[in-house]
């Protein structure tokens, strides 16, 4: 089945600076990959999200990329503020008769 | 509703004594899901209901749990005998089956004392 890895699992940078956490796939026919943000004591909200038939993806400060062949995908967030610190989930999923299957997490701190 | 409901929202119960905690996802959803996740950490999978076909139950920890769903409305976890690991927030998501996104459930903080 389905293994999504995600890296780091503690990510660290200054205020204003570019973040970026990686997410890995096993099974090539994954075709639908969202990237999911949750703060403290809330629940998880997709941020971003990418199909297989593109490359990249953005939405203001951040963006989505897919490199279907190397089977990974990465969020990547632009000018860093306080309110980006979260915890970011990446997942993968093969097609709607299937479930989502969840990155362990990233936790971004955002340094003042 | 406007999004996916979880009721209770707390539940303090005592070691050994059931549970039962409600799921009212998004109207028309035909995918639901139940996660457990643990404080500090991920979205442990527990189960997942698609429409009418049987549900994928691969997730759920031990016989203590189960969970139901009429249809495509409100799904109900159970668990029973409670343990002390149990302690959780169980997340519940909702989505229409060719849709790619989950909608999360505000989650009920289960604390076994």
């Amino acid at each position: 089945g389905e293994n999504v890895e995600q890296h780091p699992s503690t990510l660290s940078v200054q205020e204003g600076d570019s973040a970026v956490i990686k997410c890995t796939y096993s099974d090539s026919a994954s075709n639908y990959f969202p990237w999911y943000k949750q703060e403290l004591g809330k629940r998880p909200q997709l941020i971003i999200d990418i199909r297989s038939n593109v490359g990249e993806k953005k939405d203001q400060r951040i963006a989505v990329t897919l490199n279907k062949t190397a089977k990974h995908f990465s969020l990547h967030i632009t000018e860093t503020q306080p309110e980006d610190s979260a915890v970011y989930f990446c997942a993968a999923r093969l097609d709607s008769n299937y479930q989502l299957i969840w990155g362990a997490g990233t936790k971004l701190i955002i340094k003042p | 509703g406007a999004g996916v409901s979880q009721s209770p929202s707390n539940k303090v119960t005592e070691k050994g004594k059931d549970v039962e905690l409600r799921c009212d996802p998004i109207s028309g959803h035909t995918a639901l899901y139940w996660y457990r996740q643990r404080l500090g950490q991920g979205l442990e999978f527990l189960i997942y209901f698609q429409g009418n076909s049987a549900p994928d139950k691969s997730g759920l920890p031990s016989d203590r749990f189960s969970a139901e769903r009429t249809g495509e409305s409100v799904s109900t976890l159970t668990i029973q005998r409670t343990q002390q690991e149990d302690s959780a927030v169980y997340l519940c998501a909702s989505s229409y089956k060719w849709a790619g996104n989950i909608f999360f459930g505000s989650g009920t903080q289960l604390s076994v004392l």
